[in-house]
């Protein structure tokens, strides 16, 4: 097993749809959890740290789950400028145990 | 203005030869990164520094190296070892752990340059 999974997509959905992605890991000591956006041919941007009980950023909420090792994105009235690479990353507590997942692209169509 | 700065943003190197990527940032982070990213993949870290003069291997250390004299910069050195070497590499800087020892230490976030795109002659 991969040490942090996502669907890969493409995940194609229409301006205003609401859109929820997921991300597993498996290393279960891991402490911290972020969310990147990446732009084609650019670099990772941070998007939102996860934190334990839950976060919203406007249209985003972060959700963690230790139980099950996953967290989520849910992205509410998508917007074009949010077609992007959603990165999940999981940290623990060296510096070389932060985990970039592979990704998920969204599109959002007009 | 803080940040992160890489170049060249695009490098071409011939068969032998060594490249040198810069990373510079001015945030005055005492922790830096490089990473290699391959299509499809996610990022793969290949060397990291907690602090200045002092740096470790990541998962793909091999063909690369990298040196940290001064706590702005974090040069990659790309070798003629490296085989593969085609790949988008990213810096990034952070403030580091933070917390206590053990289980309550965390990473703190990374902020990551413009990234440099080696193609190979």
């Amino acid at each position: 097993r991969k040490e942090v999974e996502q669907d890969p997509g493409p995940f194609n959905v229409p301006e205003g749809a609401t859109v929820a992605f997921n991300c597993t890991y498996s290393n279960s000591a891991s402490q911290s959890f972020f969310w990147y956006r990446q732009d084609c041919r650019k670099e990772p941007k941070l998007l939102m740290s996860v934190y334990s009980s839950g976060n919203e950023d406007g249209r985003f909420t972060a959700q963690l789950n230790r139980a099950s090792q996953y967290i989520s994105l849910l992205i509410r009235d998508s917007k074009l400028s949010d077609s992007a690479t959603y990165l999940c990353v999981v940290a623990g507590t060296s510096y070389d145990k932060v985990i970039f997942g592979p990704g998920t692209s969204l599109s959002v169509i007009p | 203005d803080g940040g992160i700065t890489q170049s060249p943003k695009y490098l071409f190197r011939k068969e032998g030869q060594n490249v040198t990527l810069s990373c510079e940032q001015n945030l005055n982070h005492d922790a830096m990164y490089w990473y290699r990213q391959d299509p499809g993949q996610g990022l793969r870290l290949i060397y990291y520094s907690q602090i200045v003069n002092d740096f470790q291997k990541g998962d793909i250390a091999e063909g690369y190296s990298v040196s940290r004299e001064k706590k702005e910069s974090f040069p990659l050195t790309v070798t003629s070892a490296q085989k593969n070497p085609t790949a988008f590499y990213l810096c990034a800087s952070s403030t580091g752990l933070a917390g206590d020892l053990g289980p309550g230490r965390y990473q703190e976030t990374q902020y990551f340059g413009p990234g440099t795109r080696l193609l190979v002659l």
